[in-house]
């Protein structure tokens, strides 16, 4: 697609269960990059990846979190035994590289995730 | 640590009156900034970026920013806002590492614009 893909665009889920949330990146872009946004605050970073190297995972909160990219294509956000404070719209983005190169990093519309 | 603050977190104004949101920064190097807008059920969209040159930095929609060394900081200007400018605005800096290379940003600030 032409640009940044999620799904689901909505999920509400009960406490204590898992959440795969994905990301299907613009063609071609090597970053990834997945941020949170809890209502009416800012982005939080979680995770960056670029191409095949280690990615950077200094931003994910606890071990519940955790994502995976298989080379430079789709990338999925698990969050393990969901709890309330969870609950925020899960933004994924993607760029040809990283932030200070001097390309565009495009936002997804974000995946809309409620814990009862 | 490499940090973004928006001193303002709502602003309102009149439509045609002009604008100005506030953003300071902390980071080591020469920093790459942007600037984000969100509007209502909608995603980020760019609006600007400064990476080096020319510190007055025109964007779309009207908007400019100018980056000032001496003061840390890269506010977001327009000269006469449209209703339409309504949304939440969120400054952001480029963090470069040994295995990174994100966005770093701001807590927002939302734009409400008045008739």
């Amino acid at each position: 697609g032409a640009g940044v893909s999620q799904s689901p665009s909505n999920k509400v889920t009960e406490k204590g269960k898992d959440v795969e949330l994905r990301c299907d990146p613009i063609s071609g872009h090597t970053a990834l990059y997945w941020y949170r946004q809890r209502l009416g605050q800012g982005l939080e970073f979680l995770i960056y990846f670029q191409g095949n190297s280690a990615p950077d995972k200094s931003g994910l909160p606890s071990d519940r979190f955790s994502a995976e990219r298989t080379g430079e294509s789709v990338s999925t956000l698990t969050i393990q035994r969901t709890q309330q404070e969870d609950s925020a719209v899960y933004l994924c983005a993607s760029s040809f590289t990283g932030t200070t190169s001097g390309n565009t990093i495009y936002f997804g519309e974000g995946s809309w995730l409620t814990v009862v | 640590a490499q940090s973004v603050t928006q001193p303002d977190i709502h602003i309102t104004v009149s439509e045609g009156a002009s604008l100005e949101l506030r953003c300071n920064y902390s980071y080591g190097a020469t920093p790459y900034l942007f600037w984000y807008v969100q509007s209502p059920g909608q995603g980020l969209q760019l609006l600007l970026k400064y990476f080096s040159g020319d510190t007055l930095v025109q964007g779309i929609k009207g908007f400019e920013a100018e980056f000032k060394r001496s003061q840390s900081s890269f506010n977001l200007r327009k000269p006469s806002v449209h209703w339409s400018d309504a949304a939440e605005y969120f400054c952001a800096v480029g963090a470069r590492g040994y295995n990174t290379d994100k966005l770093i940003f701001g807590t927002g600030t939302r734009l409400q614009v008045f008739p």
